[in-house]
């Protein structure tokens, strides 16, 4: 499925680095995610889109920088990361923001903190 | 919040028919369950929604009691493919869509 779209695929980068995710949508949705799914853990909503306003912010820190420039693309801006970071980033989408509707979820991205 | 509980793992064999019970005690009257698929160093992938009684699409079947306090995936004559993590979600009225730890389902000749 390329519905959603997440570039790179792979990342490794070293705690100093600035890196930036992206995700694009190309299904005339209004809502995006990033989740955070690390080694057998449950997934973990950490931001969240609507219209291209930030509707919700889990307490992430502040080493993740969510951007929203319009309702397809949305970019997770990393810098001083940790090692505990590492992880595998997934970007989703859905009609509204409503927990109801139907999310459709990127690869992912494979993070990897050195 | 409704909180979803869901056996860790489950083993079956390709033809067989497998039933993953989920059990959502404090559900509200505004509530959806849905199921997600997630094969590894992937996206969770959208299974089936249901509110009450039976629901049915071409990859699984939902049952949903009267009480609503459980639901059941039925996945019919299982194959290697299908070996994934299952997830049991409440969605709707005040609940984030919160994954748990999920049925990790595995599938053998």
């Amino acid at each position: 499925e390329t519905g959603v779209t997440q570039t790179p695929r792979h990342l490794v980068m070293g705690m100093t680095n600035k890196k930036s995710l992206k995700c694009e949508q190309h299904l005339g949705h209004n809502a995006m995610y990033w989740y955070k799914q690390s080694a057998k853990k449950p997934l973990e909503l950490m931001f969240v889109y609507n219209f291209k306003e930030q509707t919700e912010n889990n307490s992430v820190p502040s080493r993740f920088s969510p951007e929203c420039p319009n309702s397809s693309h949305l970019f997770l801006h990393l810098h001083t990361l940790q090692p505990e970071d590492s992880a595998l980033y997934l970007c989703a989408s859905s009609q509204e923001g409503e927990s109801t509707d139907t999310q459709y979820f990127g690869p992912g991205t494979r993070l990897t903190v050195l | 919040l409704a909180k979803t509980t869901q056996p860790i793992s489950m083993d079956s064999y390709e033809g067989q028919e497998v039933n993953i019970t989920c059990s959502h005690n404090n559900i509200a009257t505004n509530d959806y369950i849905t199921w997600y698929q997630q094969f590894p160093s992937q996206g969770p992938r959208f299974i089936i929604q249901g509110y009450k009684t039976k629901v049915t699409n071409e990859v699984a079947s939902l049952f949903i009691p009267a009480d609503r306090k459980s639901s059941t995936l039925s996945l019919p004559r299982v194959s290697l493919s299908d070996t994934a993590v299952y997830y049991c979600l409440v969605t709707g009225g005040g609940n984030k869509l919160t994954f748990g730890t999920g049925t990790q389902l595995k599938v053998e000749l």
